[in-house]
């Protein structure tokens, strides 16, 4: 079983649609979690963590399931500079860190 | 923030020859690195995780002869790939994680990335 797994889309949603992702992990012991944001041939960049309680930051809310291990991230009022390719990423232990597929998000006008 | 400084960003070179790509921590010191590979369409691979003053650990089905890893500073890490073939054409991506930081949901800082091309 993977690490990490990710539907890989890919989401093609109208702007101003809301479009959620979601991300599942294996090791029940996973301390850290990330959404990452990718756009076509550049580094990944640190979109949000995860917190235990949930968090926001603007229009994305990102949530964390430790009962079912998973994490989600919820776009609202999606514009066109979201589409990109959004990494789910776990911290199992130590410096390892797992990436999901990835998920292709594009935004249509 | 951490800034993670990586060239070159892109690279051609013939088959059979080496290639060093760096990796910098700009504004922080890491005693660990990471070394990533991306297919087209595929994630990120972990291939190795370099260690400031001693050897590199690679991931299962990574050559260690044929990526060498050097981390011989706080600040810098490099990869070479020697004697390069088409195969080995991939986005190499590093990153480092800003250690003094005691958070632990401070996500890792992510180089720009290099695009080497064998031909």
């Amino acid at each position: 079983r993977k690490e990490v797994e990710q539907d890989p889309g890919p989401f093609n949603v109208p702007e101003g649609a809301t479009v959620a992702f979601n991300c599942t992990y294996s090791n029940s012991a996973s301390q850290s979690f990330f959404w990452y944001r990718q756009d076509c041939r550049k580094e990944p960049k640190l979109l949000m963590s995860v917190y235990s309680s949930g968090n926001e930051d603007g229009r994305f809310t990102a949530q964390l399931n430790r009962a079912s291990q998973y994490i989600s991230l919820l776009i609202r009022d999606s514009k066109l500079s979201d589409s990109a390719t959004y990494l789910c990423v776990v911290n199992p232990t130590g410096n390892q860190f797992y990436f999901g597929t990835g998920t292709s998000l594009t935004v249509i006008p | 923030g951490a800034v993670v400084s990586q060239h070159p960003s892109r690279v051609i070179c013939k088959s059979g020859t080496s290639v060093k790509i760096e990796c910098r921590s700009l504004d922080f010191q890491a005693t660990t690195m990471f070394w990533y590979r991306q297919f087209p369409k595929q994630s990120l691979m972990l291939m190795a995780t370099s260690n400031e003053g001693s050897k590199a650990t690679y991931e299962q089905g990574v050559e260690k002869d044929k990526f060498l890893i050097n981390h011989a500073s706080l600040t810098l890490s490099t990869l070479t790939v020697t004697s390069a073939h088409p195969e080995d054409s991939s986005f190499y991506i590093c990153s480092a994680r800003d250690q003094s930081r005691s958070d632990a949901n401070y996500g890792y800082t992510f180089g720009s990335g290099t695009r080497l091309t064998v031909v």
